[in-house]
C-alpha cells in the first residue's frame, strides 16, 4: 500500500497558476479515473476539491482544475489567491481490497 | 449536507482498546445513513492522510489498511445513524486525529467530520 508521490511544496504569487503533481502506478492511479484532491488549512478537516479526475463539487471555484495522464494526475490552481495557501492531498482508488491510497501532501505557499 | 461528528478519542496506554463513534445527520431528502459507504481516515501529528478502513453502505464488506488489519474493526448501526471503529491492541503509531467520512460515488472522501484525537502513550 505505497502512497502516491507528491512534491513536498510548491509556491506562486497572487494571480499566477501553479500545478501540483501526483504520481502513482499502473495498479492504482493509472488504472482508474478515480483521482481526488483535498485542501486542508491548518487545524481544519480536509475539504474535497476535485473528484473523478476533473469534477468539481458544488461550491469549489473553477480556478481549481484536475487532469490525468498515464500514472500521473495534476491539480492546477489558477489565479492564485492568499486563501489558497494550504496543504493539498491527492487520492486514488486502488482496488476493492485496498480502496484508497493518498499522496503524501503538498504545501502550497502563496508568496 | 451530511454532518458527521466523531467522539470517543482520548489518551490510552499501549495494548489497550478504544472505540470511536461517528454520528451522522443532515441527510438530503430521500436519503438515509444506510445509503452511504463510510471511511475512517487518520492523520498522525504533522503527517499526511492515511486511509484506515471502509465499510459498504449495506455493511456487507469491510476492508482495512495493512497496519490495522486484525486489530481494528469497523461497524455501523443504521438505526442510530452511527459508525464505529473498535481499536484493540493500540500502538504508539496509532496516535492520530481520526476522521470519519462518507464514500463518494467515485471513491472520493466526500464529507468529512472534524475528527477525534487518539493518543497512545505510556
Amino acid at each position: 500500500q505505497s502512497a502516491l508521490t507528491q512534491p513536498r511544496s510548491v509556491s506562486g504569487s497572487p494571480g499566477q497558476s501553479v500545478t501540483i503533481s501526483c504520481t502513482g502506478t499502473s495498479s492504482d492511479l493509472g488504472s482508474y479515473n478515480y483521482v481526488s484532491w483535498y485542501q486542508q488549512h491548518p487545524g481544519k478537516a480536509p475539504k474535497l476539491m476535485i473528484y473523478a479526475v476533473t469534477e468539481r463539487p458544488s461550491g469549489v471555484p473553477d480556478r481549481f482544475s484536475g487532469s490525468k495522464s498515464g500514472n500521473t494526475a495534476s491539480l492546477t490552481v489558477s489565479g492564485l489567491q492568499a486563501e489558497d495557501e494550504a496543504d493539498f492531498y491527492c487520492s486514488s482508488y486502488a482496488g476493492n481490497n485496498n480502496p484508497l491510497v493518498f499522496g503524501g501532501g503538498t504545501k502550497l505557499t502563496v508568496l | 449536507q451530511v454532518q458527521l461528528v466523531e467522539s470517543g478519542g482520548g489518551v490510552v496506554q499501549p495494548g489497550t482498546s478504544l472505540r470511536l463513534s461517528c454520528a451522522a445527520s443532515g441527510f438530503a431528502q430521500g436519503f438515509t445513513f444506510s445509503n452511504y459507504g463510510m471511511y475512517w481516515v487518520r492523520q498522525a501529528p504533522g503527517k499526511g492522510l492515511e486511509w484506515v478502513a471502509i465499510i459498504w453502505n449495506d455493511g456487507t464488506r469491510k476492508y482495512y489498511t495493512d497496519s490495522v488489519r486484525g486489530r481494528f474493526t469497523i461497524s455501523r448501526d443504521d438505526s442510530k445513524n452511527t459508525l464505529y471503529l473498535q481499536m484493540n491492541s493500540l500502538r504508539g503509531e496509532d496516535t492520530a486525529l481520526y476522521y470519519c467520512a462518507t464514500v463518494g460515488r467515485n471513491w472520493e472522501v466526500d464529507v468529512w467530520g472534524q475528527g477525534t484525537t487518539v493518543t497512545v502513550s505510556s
